[in-house]
């Protein structure tokens, strides 16, 4: 399976842009990129996923490079409910989700 | 519309002693999972089923860990005997389908404690 890298951990402010980054470099041509994230103490959430073109949602928005090697998960206006572990996922041909260790986001109020 | 239900939310066992878990899905989700998720990790597959079939069950460890899903709806997973290093949440998941574009809705999960 394909991998992602993420940061471990990014700080934002209450009301303002986040931008999650993610590099999937090894991404095959038929990966999904999905993105998960996890409250604490809850199950994983399903947040966004796409394959090439940039995809919004209310929940987020998915900026996906042209040579799909990078991803960039927009939360358009932090809230404290925002903070959480962001999971980036490739699904492949398996549609497995493989999930890594995420990224955690703190929102500053 | 109902998410996805487990229970027990949390269990306390001493080691050597069984455990079950049990899961319903969402309404008409074909496909079934159950994750293992390690503190400060992202959750692990443990087993996939497409309704009644266990598809995918490569990361189960069989000596130990046993899981069904009767009728192709609620699933139980058990351990038998649990060991220290079972200590964990337990995460139940469903899908519509399994495909690599399908969303997975997950429970809250079951925090296992083995003393």
């Amino acid at each position: 399976d394909a991998k992602t890298t993420q940061p471990n951990s990014m700080e934002s402010n209450e009301e303002e842009p986040v931008h999650l980054p993610c590099n999937h470099s090894t991404i095959s041509g038929t990966d999904y990129i999905h993105w998960y994230r996890q409250l604490p103490s809850q199950g994983p959430e399903y947040v966004i996923h796409g394959l090439t073109s940039n995809v919004n949602n209310r929940m987020a928005s998915l900026a996906i490079a042209e040579d799909r090697k990078s991803s960039t998960l927009i939360l358009h206006r932090a809230t404290l409910r925002d903070a959480a572990v962001y999971y980036c996922i490739l699904a492949g041909a398996n549609s497995k989700l493989t999930f890594g260790k995420g990224i955690t986001l703190s929102v500053r109020p | 519309e109902a998410g996805v239900v487990q229970s027990p939310r949390y269990k306390i066992i001493e080691k050597k002693q069984p455990v079950a878990f049990w899961c319903n899905p969402i309404s008409g989700h074909n496909t079934l999972y159950w994750y293992l998720q390690n503190l400060g990790q992202g959750p692990e597959l443990l087993i996939r089923y497409e309704n009644e079939e266990a598809v995918d069950d490569s990361q189960l460890p069989k000596d130990r860990f046993s899981a069904e899903r009767l009728k192709g709806v609620d699933s139980t997973l058990k351990i038998q005997p649990a060991e220290l290093g079972d200590s964990a949440v337990y995460l139940c998941a469903s899908s519509l389908r399994h495909s690599s574009y399908n969303e997975q809705f997950f429970g809250p999960g079951t925090r296992l404690t083995v003393l």
